[in-house]
This record gives C-alpha cells, sequence and structure tokens, in this order.
C-alpha cells in the first residue's frame, strides 16, 4: 500500500515569508496529488492538487510542484498571512483509490 | 449547494456504551469514506463505501463498522467503547470510482463529531 511521509511536523514562519512543506510517497502508480487545510474546529479542506501530466500549477499565493521520478510533491504558500496558520495535509492517490492515505500533517504558525 | 453534514457535532460516552454517527454527503456524491483523527495519530482511515458497498476498510477492530444507504447517507457505529476511541471522527464523500475521466477523487469533508469516551 501507499507510504506517505510529511515534513515538517511543524512550521514557524514570519508573516510575509514563504513556507515550503514536502510530501513523499511509495507508489509510483500515484497520479493525483493534492494538499489538504484544516483549521481549528473544522475538517480539511481542499486547496489545491495536481494530475501526474503537470509540474506545477499555481493559484495565487501558493503552488504545488511534483516530482515524479523522485516521488515527493511541495506545497509553496508565499507572502505568508496569519490565515494561512493552519494544519496541512498531503494525500497522494491513484485515480479514484477507495482507500486514500494522507500525511502525518504540517502545523503552519505565522509569527507576526 | 449544502456542504458534508456530520452528526452529532460532540458526545461524551462512557467506556462499553456504543455509539453511532451519522453522514450526510453531498448532494450527487455516492462515495463516502470515514476517517479517525487523534492528535498522536493524525487522520487514520476506517472504511470508504460506494453504492452502499464497502470497497476498503483500515487496520481498525471489528468494533468499528458502518454501512451506507440507497440515498448515500453513511453511518458508522462504534461498539464496546474504549478510552483510546475518543477522537474527532471525519467523514469525506466524493462522486466516486464514476467521477469521470479526471478519475481524481476530490473529498469534501464535514466539520466531524467529536466523541469523548470517559
Amino acid at each position: 500500500g501507499e507510504n506517505v511521509e510529511q515534513h515538517p511536523s511543524t512550521l514557524s514562519v514570519q508573516e510575509g515569508d514563504s513556507a515550503v512543506i514536502k510530501c513523499t510517497y511509495s507508489d509510483s502508480a500515484s497520479n493525483y496529488f493534492p494538499w489538504y487545510k484544516q483549521e481549528l474546529g473544522k475538517g480539511p479542506q481542499l486547496i489545491i492538487d495536481i494530475r501526474s501530466n503537470v509540474g506545477e500549477k499555481k493559484d495565487q499565493r501558493i503552488a504545488v510542484t511534483l516530482n515524479k521520478t523522485a516521488k515527493h510533491f511541495s506545497l509553496h504558500i508565499t507572502e505568508t498571512q496569519p490565515e494561512d496558520s493552519a494544519v496541512y495535509f498531503c494525500a497522494p492517490q491513484y485515480s479514484s483509490a477507495s482507500k486514500i492515505i494522507f500525511g502525518s500533517g504540517t502545523r503552519l504558525s505565522i509569527r507576526p | 449547494k449544502a456542504g458534508v453534514t456530520q452528526t452529532p457535532r460532540y458526545l461524551i460516552k462512557t467506556r462499553g456504551q456504543q455509539v453511532t454517527l451519522s453522514c450526510s454527503p453531498i448532494s450527487g456524491h455516492r462515495s463516502v469514506s470515514w476517517y479517525q483523527q487523534t492528535p498522536g495519530q493524525g487522520l487514520q482511515f476506517l472504511f470508504e463505501y460506494f453504492s452502499e458497498t464497502q470497497r476498503n476498510k483500515g487496520n481498525f477492530p471489528g468494533r468499528f463498522s458502518g454501512r451506507q444507504f440507497s440515498n448515500s447517507r453513511s453511518e458508522m457505529n462504534v461498539s464496546t467503547l474504549e478510552l483510546g476511541d475518543s477522537a474527532l471522527y471525519l467523514c469525506a464523500s466524493s462522486l466516486g470510482p464514476t467521477s469521470g475521466s479526471s478519475g481524481a477523487n476530490v473529498l469534501t469533508f464535514g466539520a466531524g463529531s467529536r466523541l469523548t469516551v470517559l
């Protein structure tokens, strides 16, 4: 089955700086790579995703990059703001998989 | 459109009791997955249902069970509760394996049911 590792487990950055979270997976058949954000008291919410035929995708201040050869993908947040403080999860998977394994999560804190 | 609705949001039980949690998916979504979230173990996959059939199950004891109804609503049950079952139980819905060419299982989560076992 899929083995997923996410690093770092905690990350503290100054407001306005950038943050990068990395996710490494084991299943070479994985072809869909999403990132979820969980705010306090809420369930995780999809914030950005990428398919295996694309190397990078950007949406305003967030971006995801994929290295299929090395089997890892990363979440990049630029110009961080207080509302970016949350726990972030990766969840690499193969098309319509019935069992989706999540990374262990990264708690991101933005210092004012 | 309405999101994923989980009930109850909070509940307190004692050891040995049983509990049933409910999940109403987004309209049109036919797949429902359940996850247990604890501070030490992160998001642990419990099971996934599609068209009333359990397609996959995580590494949890038989005390954890679930089902899905014809309207895609799902319930999960935990019998003989233990202190370690205290957790946030999250439900997520998606279109499922017939979601089209993208094939991606984009999950939409509910806010969760927080269970405390005393």
